[in-house]
């Protein structure tokens, strides 16, 4: 089944410190991968995505993320932090079936304190 | 602009109620979602209309009506809905065509209490 994981729960940083927020997939075919960022009692704002190309996406808000094939990784980067990028990040994968279906990971809550 | 917007932001019904979801953008998208989101959980994926036609039903229950008026509308109807349908009901749309013309833009969500 194609699916997304991320390990994390929980991420916790300091304001201005580099932040990492870990995606793997498992997809037959060529990914299409996404992250999206939910703030509290709202909507999904979409950061970015990989179709093909360059490794390395960016994004909004300063966010970047790289696709590693060999690793099965799509980790969401940012070199330095703000307290208000605390949100829960959810990674997903369009399915290689014909259809518009995203499937997300079970999201990360991503805590950067002061 | 990248705008979905959703009506009413919160509400309340009973078991036996009938109410509407609705759901709007003017992106020119052809593909449009409705998603149920538990409490931290992710957002799954209920129906997908392309082209104002339903083309996934993900076995919802059928107290759950969608429809898609015309390519801007989506509502979704509800029904003698159960305390445990209670969640955010997330509305999405996107390009129809390339792979990598479909991302989905997410309006703010209905908040849904069912007593």
């Amino acid at each position: 089944a194609q699916s997304v994981a991320q390990p994390e729960d929980q991420v916790n940083v300091a304001e201005g410190n580099p932040l990492t927020v870990k995606c793997t997939y498992s997809v037959s075919g060529n990914p299409y991968l996404f992250w999206y960022v939910q703030y509290p009692n709202r909507g999904l704002q979409f950061l970015l995505k990989y179709i093909t190309g360059d490794n390395l996406v960016k994004g909004s808000y300063g966010f970047e993320a790289e696709f590693n094939k060999s690793q099965t990784s799509f980790h969401l980067k940012k070199p330095s932090a703000l307290v208000s990028d605390s949100a829960l990040y959810f990674c997903a994968v369009r399915l290689n079936t014909g259809f518009q279906k995203l499937v997300f990971g079970t999201g990360t809550r991503l805590l950067v304190s002061p | 602009d990248t705008e979905v917007t959703q009506t009413p932001k919160h509400l309340v019904m009973g078991m036996t109620n009938k109410k509407s979801l609705k759901c709007e953008q003017h992106m020119g998208h052809r593909a449009m979602y409705w998603y149920k989101q538990k409490a931290k959980k992710p957002p799954e994926l209920m129906f997908v209309y392309s082209y104002e036609k339903l083309s996934i039903n993900e076995s919802v229950p059928s107290r759950f009506s969608p429809e898609c008026p015309n390519s801007s509308l989506l509502n979704l109807h509800l029904h003698a809905l159960q305390p445990e349908d209670s969640a955010l009901y997330l509305c999405a749309s996107s390009q129809v065509g390339l792979a990598a013309q479909e991302t989905q833009y997410f309006g703010p969500g209905t908040r849904l209490l069912v007593l």
